[in-house]
């Protein structure tokens, strides 16, 4: 089955600076890549998504890229700010449905 | 809000005993997944039923099962708790089945076991 390594695990940046959270995958054949984020005590939502035959995508300040080839995908993230402070999953969806998360990424902004 | 609906919010039991925890989906999903998430830990898939068929399974103990009726709710049998159960569980849903699209999750049913 489908593997995701999501790094680093913790991460704090000064409000303003750059945040970048890698993930790596094992099955080819996933063709989905979305990055959820959650705030503490609440649910994952959706921050921005990417599919396999796009190589980049942008929203605002959020981006994702995407190498199918090395099998990795990245969210970054500028100008960042405290209220960005959150857990971030990575994840890769097989065509079947399934969803594979990885451990999640603790951003810390600090003011 | 998602637009999924979990109960219960909460959920306090002893261990040994069973609970039922119940999701619906948002209007027109059809797909419905089961995640668990323990303290500080990331989101471990369960189940996937789509209209109402089991679609694929993680790692789901034998102690756990789920269903999707025909009105496409969903509940999560969870049986013989043990401390390691206690957890929350996320339901989530989306449009189809294999596509690729978000997953609505839930606010999550909060499990502890004692």
């Amino acid at each position: 089955g489908e593997n995701v390594e999501q790094h680093p695990s913790t991460l704090s940046v000064q409000e303003g600076d750059s945040a970048v959270i890698k993930c790596t995958y094992s099955d080819s054949a996933s063709n989905y890549f979305p990055w959820y984020k959650q705030e503490l005590g609440k649910r994952p939502q959706l921050i921005i998504d990417i599919r396999s035959n796009v190589g980049e995508k942008k929203d605002q300040r959020i981006a994702v890229t995407l190498n199918k080839t090395a099998k990795h995908f990245s969210l970054h993230i500028t100008e960042t700010q405290p209220e960005d402070s959150a857990v971030y999953f990575c994840a890769a969806r097989e065509g079947a449905g399934k969803s594979t998360f990885g451990d999640g990424t603790t951003l810390t902004v600090k003011p | 809000d998602s637009g999924v609906t979990q109960t219960p919010k909460h959920l306090i039991t002893a261990t040994g005993q069973r609970v039922t925890l119940r999701c619906s989906p948002r209007s027109g999903d059809l797909s419905v997944y089961w995640y668990q998430q323990s303290l500080d830990q990331g989101l471990q898939f369960l189940i996937h039923y789509y209209n109402g068929e089991e679609r694929a399974k993680g790692n789901i103990l034998e102690r756990f099962s789920a269903q999707q009726f025909p009105d496409l709710h969903s509940e999560l049998n969870l049986s013989s708790l043990e401390l390691g159960d206690s957890a929350l569980y996320f339901c989530a849903s989306s449009q189809g089945a294999g596509d690729t699209g978000e997953l609505f999750f839930g606010e999550g049913s909060r499990l502890t076991v004692l």
